[in-house]
């Protein structure tokens, strides 16, 4: 079964208010990728996250994995038209040597009119 | 540096009948991993190859199949298509295995099967 938790599945937002989704795994990973994906088109790599308490931003968006390497986040600050999409998160757990990566159901923001 | 390209774009087949789907991983890419995505749904993880070798695989039923060329050219396989089986095949490579290499998507084949 699925071993990363995203949650919400949707969130409706207002333009300008912020976004967060987040990542929850049952065991330690090794790395967590986030990627997103336009309606209509194809997931598109974000970033990948390594470190345990690691925070990288990328202009308004701003990512975190846990101390324990077991959850992750990302904000999105003042949401544009543009940030519309389901954003997934993926992660390696740490006691797999197949280095296969498990994925979450997916975020999907809706920015409300 | 061209992208992922996937071919056939779209496909109708009648149940029962088999289908090939094809992907070409970026230049120098090693893994191509496929992905099934129905409406609404996440992605669920086909199998993952990384030169020539299955080394990763989700679960689906054995109907799934798949193999890499040596050129890193990926098919998939799925024998007795079933109406579930309508859905979009992406398929996605990455320099290195999945589980640490960042992921380049192709543009994805839209399957229908009546």
């Amino acid at each position: 079964g699925q071993q990363v938790m995203q949650i919400p599945q949707y969130q409706h937002v207002q333009e300008g208010e912020d976004f967060t989704t987040y990542c929850n795994s049952s065991t330690t990973l090794s790395n967590i990728q986030w990627y997103k994906q336009r309606p209509g088109g194809h997931p598109v790599f974000l970033i990948q996250l390594v470190k345990s308490g690691e925070v990288k931003k990328q202009k308004r968006l701003t990512f975190q994995f846990g101390e324990a390497k077991k959850n992750s986040s990302l904000h999105i600050t003042a949401t544009q038209t543009t940030d519309v999409g389901t954003y997934f998160c993926a992660g390696r757990r740490l006691e797999d040597s197949n280095y296969q990566l498990i994925w979450g159901a997916g975020t999907k923001l809706i920015i409300k009119p | 540096k061209a992208g992922v390209t996937q071919t056939p774009r779209y496909l109708i087949k009648t149940r029962g009948q088999q289908v090939t789907l094809s992907c070409s991983p970026i230049s120098g890419h090693r893994s191509v991993s496929w992905y099934q995505q129905t409406p609404g749904q996440g992605l669920q993880f086909l199998f993952e190859y990384f030169s020539e070798t299955q080394r990763n695989k989700g679960n689906f039923p054995g109907r799934f199949s798949g193999r890499q060329f040596s050129n890193s050219r990926s098919e998939m396989n799925v024998s007795t298509l079933e109406l579930g089986d309508s859905a979009l095949y992406l398929c996605a490579s990455s320099l290195g295995l999945a589980g640490y290499s960042e992921q380049y998507f192709g543009p994805g084949t839209r399957l229908t099967v009546t």
